[in-house]
């Protein structure tokens, strides 16, 4: 089984719509969550992270972590052509290492003008 | 400021070739790390330098890959011989802090390999 799971998508929304992306994971001693963005060319970039459970907003980004679920979700409100990328999620259970970090597959979301 | 540069963006290689990866960091950053994405796979962990010293190298697939940061600035990649498994899209990433919490580990572009 995998440590994280994300559905590859491809995802197509309007210009406008709330985007939901979704990551499920097995691993209950993951505390650190991030989502990355990664263009097409380009090196993922980190969006946003948190620490544990709740909510995190950032403009129109919403990072929600569900830990009895073990789901993290990134929410996307009045979405962009420019948010068209792949989304990552990565999450570890430890601050300070890399071989505990464990991404998804990636989300492929298309905003159409 | 420049970001994280990779050299060559692209390399087609034959199976039992040598390939050398290029990583340079953002100036100043001290962690350095490597990770592979193989097509259709998630990214994985390959290695962590802090300066020129190998923190963490338990992410390397086998002994057929070297890293090297000498003088704890540009670090290379060496696949010897290359295998058609190790195709993908190798990621250098850096950071002033090894807590990626407190901060961002910057990504470079990667760079694509294919081994035929």
């Amino acid at each position: 089984q995998k440590e994280v799971e994300q559905d590859p998508g491809p995802l197509s929304v309007p210009e406008g719509a709330i985007v939901s992306l979704n990551c499920t994971y097995s691993n209950s001693a993951f505390q650190y969550f991030m989502w990355y963005r990664q263009y097409s060319r380009k090196g993922p970039e980190l969006l946003m992270y948190t620490y544990s459970s709740g909510n995190k907003e950032d403009g129109r980004f919403t990072a929600q972590v569900d830990k009895s679920s073990k789901y993290i979700s990134l929410f996307i409100r009045d979405s962009q052509p420019s948010d068209s990328a792949t989304y990552l999620c990565a999450m570890s259970a430890q601050e300070n290492t890399g071989n505990q970090f464990y991404f998804g597959t990636g989300t492929s979301l298309t905003v159409i003008p | 400021e420049a970001g994280v540069t990779q050299f060559p963006s692209h390399s087609v290689i034959e199976k039992g070739q040598t390939v050398t990866l290029r990583c340079d960091p953002i100036s100043g950053h001290d962690n350095l790390y490597w990770y592979r994405r193989v097509m259709g796979k998630e990214i994985k962990f390959l290695l962590h330098f802090v300066k020129e010293s190998k923190q963490d190298e338990s992410g390397m697939p086998n002994n057929r890959f070297l890293a090297e940061r000498t003088g704890g600035t540009y670090s290379t990649l060496k696949v010897q011989p290359a295998e058609l498994e190790d195709s993908g899209v190798y990621f250098c990433a850096s950071s002033q802090s090894a807590s990626f919490y407190q901060e961002t580990q910057y990504f470079g572009p990667g760079t694509r390999l294919l081994v035929l």
